[in-house]
């Protein structure tokens, strides 16, 4: 989708080793939001961000995975000893301030072998 | 965030009219309806959103029941593009900007 650029397309991983995901959002959304969708499962929400701030993150396992939107760059989803579990495609969406719609991210497609 | 109730799946002859139902029965006053929809191996795309009011856009109108407990999707002409998972959710912004996604409606059009 345009504006929402996630990066890479396709990861793979063996166990335990760490996996990060890069998601620039529309220029000028200062809201960040990662979904995660397993194999033939809607999404699933994960963490919401604000520049600098984790506003939510109820979605998120408590182990192994964080996310941050820092002042300046990407926000960035990390999994660390990644599991064969985590395997799934990982969305991002960002949204100006205010009651708007989402525009979300082609997505990286996470494979761990 | 309130649930909503939609068919698993549902098919339609390409050029044809399409209405995807939507129930929320437990919707409150302050909840907007989103209508989002997931093509194959790509992100989620926005659609259209309401109120109260029926809303029209170039991609396709939402028509809302006079109590608002449900809602009706409808593509004008169906195209093979329109290949995809609908999913109408709720959304009251005054609790946060989070989308619940639900399972939605696959929608198969059929040349």
């Amino acid at each position: 989708n345009a504006g929402v650029m996630q990066n890479p397309r396709h990861l793979v991983r063996r166990r335990g080793q760490e996996a990060r995901l890069r998601c620039s959002p529309v220029k000028g959304h200062s809201h960040v939001y990662w979904y995660r969708q397993l194999p033939e499962e809607g999404l699933k929400f994960m963490v919401y961000l604000q520049k600098e701030n984790i506003i939510d993150e109820s979605g998120m396992p408590k182990e192994r995975f964080s996310a941050e939107f820092p002042k300046e760059g990407p926000s960035i989803l990390r999994i660390q000893q990644v599991v064969r579990g985590d395997s799934a495609a990982y969305f991002c969406a960002s949204s100006p301030q205010g009651d708007y719609g989402y525009t979300f991210g082609s997505g990286t497609r996470l494979t761990v072998v | 965030d309130a649930k909503t109730t939609q068919p698993n799946s549902m098919e339609s002859n390409e050029e044809e009219p399409v209405h995807l139902p939507c129930n929320h029965s437990t919707i409150s006053g302050t909840d907007y309806i989103h209508w989002y929809r997931q093509l194959p191996s790509q992100g989620p795309e926005y659609v259209i959103h309401g109120l109260t009011s029926n809303v029209n856009n170039r991609m396709a109108s939402l028509a809302i029941a006079e109590d608002r407990k449900s809602s009706t999707l409808i593509l004008h002409r169906a195209t093979l593009r329109d290949a995809a998972v609908y999913y109408c959710i709720l959304r009251d912004s005054a609790f946060g900007n989070q989308f619940y996604f639900g399972t939605g409606t696959s929608l198969t059009v059929i040349p």
